[in-house]
C-alpha cells in the first residue's frame, strides 16, 4: 500500500544547531515534493516545492533535498532559532493520484 | 492583505445538526479545498473545486457537502450523515486546479466540536 511517512516523535535541538527532519514514501513516484511549516491551531504555510529532477533546494536558512532511489526527502534548517518550533508536514504530488498527498507532521522544538 | 478567511475559530454544536463553515479568499485563485485534520494523520482530502460551478470528491466525502457558487468562496457543510465529524477543517487555495507545483495557501482553519 502507499504510504507517507514522517517522524512522529518530537525533535528537540539546541539552538544553533541544524535540525534534519524526514519524510520517506513508499509506492509513489512523486513528481513534486512540497514542504509546510504548521503552528498550533492554525494553517500550514508553504515553504518549499522540489521537483522530482532536482536534488537539492534552498531558501535562506532551509534547504530540501529529494532522493527518488531512497524514496526520501529531507528538510534541513541551518542555524536553528526557538522561533522556527512548529510542525513541519511534507507532501508528495503524484501524478497517478492526481491530488497532495500529507504526511502527518513531525513537530521541531529548539531549545534555547 | 490577500489571504484566505476561515470563520467561525470555533463551532460547537449538537449531534444530528448540520453545519457550515465558511471560508472565502481575496487571491483571486482558481481552485480551492477542504481538508480535515485529526491528531496523528495527515491532512484529508473532503473535496475540491478547480473552477466555479464546478466540485469533486476527494477522499472522505462522506456526510460533507460543499458549493462554489463564486470563485471567492467554497463553503462545506457537514451534516448529520457524517459519523466523526468533531475535527479541525482547513480550506485552502491554489493559483490553479490540482497541480503539484502549484503551494497551497491555507486559512487558519476551524475547529469543530459535536458532542
Amino acid at each position: 500500500s502507499q504510504k507517507i511517512e514522517q517522524n512522529s516523535e518530537a525533535l528537540n535541538i539546541q539552538e544553533g544547531k541544524t535540525a534534519t527532519l524526514t519524510c520517506n514514501y513508499t509506492n509513489y513516484s512523486p513528481a513534486y515534493l512540497q514542504w509546510y511549516r504548521q503552528d498550533p491551531g492554525r494553517g500550514p504555510v508553504f515553504l518549499l516545492l522540489i521537483r522530482e529532477n532536482e536534488k537539492e533546494k534552498r531558501k535562506e536558512r532551509l534547504k530540501v533535498t529529494f532522493d527518488t532511489t531512497l524514496k526520501q526527502s529531507l528538510f534541513h534548517i541551518t542555524a536553528s532559532q526557538p522561533a522556527d518550533s512548529a510542525t513541519y508536514l511534507c507532501a508528495l504530488f503524484s501524478g497517478g493520484y492526481n491530488k497532495l498527498i500529507f504526511g502527518a507532521g513531525t513537530r521541531l522544538a529548539v531549545h534555547p | 492583505d490577500g489571504g484566505i478567511t476561515q470563520s467561525p475559530k470555533y463551532l460547537f454544536r449538537k449531534e444530528g445538526q448540520n453545519v457550515t463553515l465558511s471560508c472565502e479568499q481575496n487571491l483571486n485563485h482558481d481552485a480551492m479545498y477542504w481538508y480535515r485534520q485529526d491528531p496523528g494523520q495527515g491532512l484529508r482530502l473532503i473535496y475540491y473545486s478547480q473552477i466555479v460551478n464546478d466540485f469533486q470528491k476527494g477522499d472522505i466525502a462522506e456526510g460533507y457537502s460543499v458549493s462554489r457558487e463564486k470563485k471567492e468562496s467554497f463553503p462545506l457543510t457537514v451534516t448529520s450523515a457524517q459519523k466523526n465529524p468533531t475535527a479541525f477543517y482547513l480550506c485552502a487555495s491554489s493559483i490553479v486546479g490540482v497541480d503539484g507545483n502549484s503551494p497551497l495557501h491555507f486559512g487558519n482553519g476551524t475547529r469543530l466540536t459535536v458532542t
